[in-house]
């Protein structure tokens, strides 16, 4: 069966510092991945996908993620973090078996300091 | 704008009453989700369903049920409610496929807060 593992309950980082959230997955086929963020009050927001091709994949807000096959890991990161970029980051897997079905991470609390 | 509209923000019920939570999309999305978001757990899969009339059991269905008659319309059923379904319950839908140039993701209701008392 497919996990999402999200190692960090808590982080808490100075504006201005790099970040890098970690996600680990278990699927047995070649997983779809994705990160969303939940910023207070707020419904859920897709910050970047992995389907397939380049590793290394952009999306908004200036994160990036990296997926490594051989680590079964799909950590985000941002090289220099915002006061507004605290929020819930969830990690997910899309897991094709049979139907579409979204497995989500336990997520990780991000609070920056000033 | 896409849009998944859940119709209360905030209820409240009793242990034992029914409640019924619902769930519109304007997408034309073949999928739809329920899912329950409790602090330290994340967001766990109670039920999805990916075509009218058809679902399939998430990771935690037990005690809820749904229904999907039309299309944009997603319904979670708490058959007879208890304290520990207290939660926030968020809705979702997607397109059907996981080729990248469907812009396929989920796309989220704006979640609604249960208290069962």
């Amino acid at each position: 069966a497919q996990s999402v593992t999200q190692p960090d309950i808590h982080i808490t980082v100075s504006e201005g510092a790099s970040l890098e959230l970690r996600c680990n997955y278990s699927y047995g086929a070649t997983p779809y991945l994705f990160w969303y963020v939940q910023s207070p009050g707020q419904g859920l927001q897709l910050l970047l996908k992995y389907f397939s091709g380049d590793t290394l994949v952009q999306g908004i807000k200036g994160f990036e993620a990296e997926f490594k096959r051989s680590q079964s890991s799909f950590n985000l990161r941002k090289p220099s973090v915002h006061w507004s970029d605290a929020a819930e980051y969830f990690c997910a897997v899309g897991a094709r078996t049979g139907t579409y079905k979204y497995i989500f991470g336990t997520g990780t609390r991000l609070k920056v300091l000033a | 704008d896409v849009k998944v509209t859940q119709s209360s923000r905030y209820l409240v019920k009793r242990t034992g009453e029914k409640v019924f939570l619902e769930c519109v999309q304007d997408m034309d999305h073949e999928n739809m989700f329920w899912y329950r978001q409790d602090p330290g757990l994340g967001l766990r899969l109670i039920y999805f369903s990916y075509d009218v009339k058809m679902k399939e059991k998430g990771d935690i269905p037990e005690g809820y049920s749904v229904s999907r008659e039309k299309k944009e319309r997603f319904s979670l059923i708490l058959e007879s409610a208890s304290t520990n379904q207290t939660s926030m319950y968020l809705c979702a839908s997607s397109i059907q496929g996981w080729d990248p140039s469907t812009n396929e993701k989920l796309f989220f209701g704006s979640g609604t807060q249960l208290s069962v008392l």
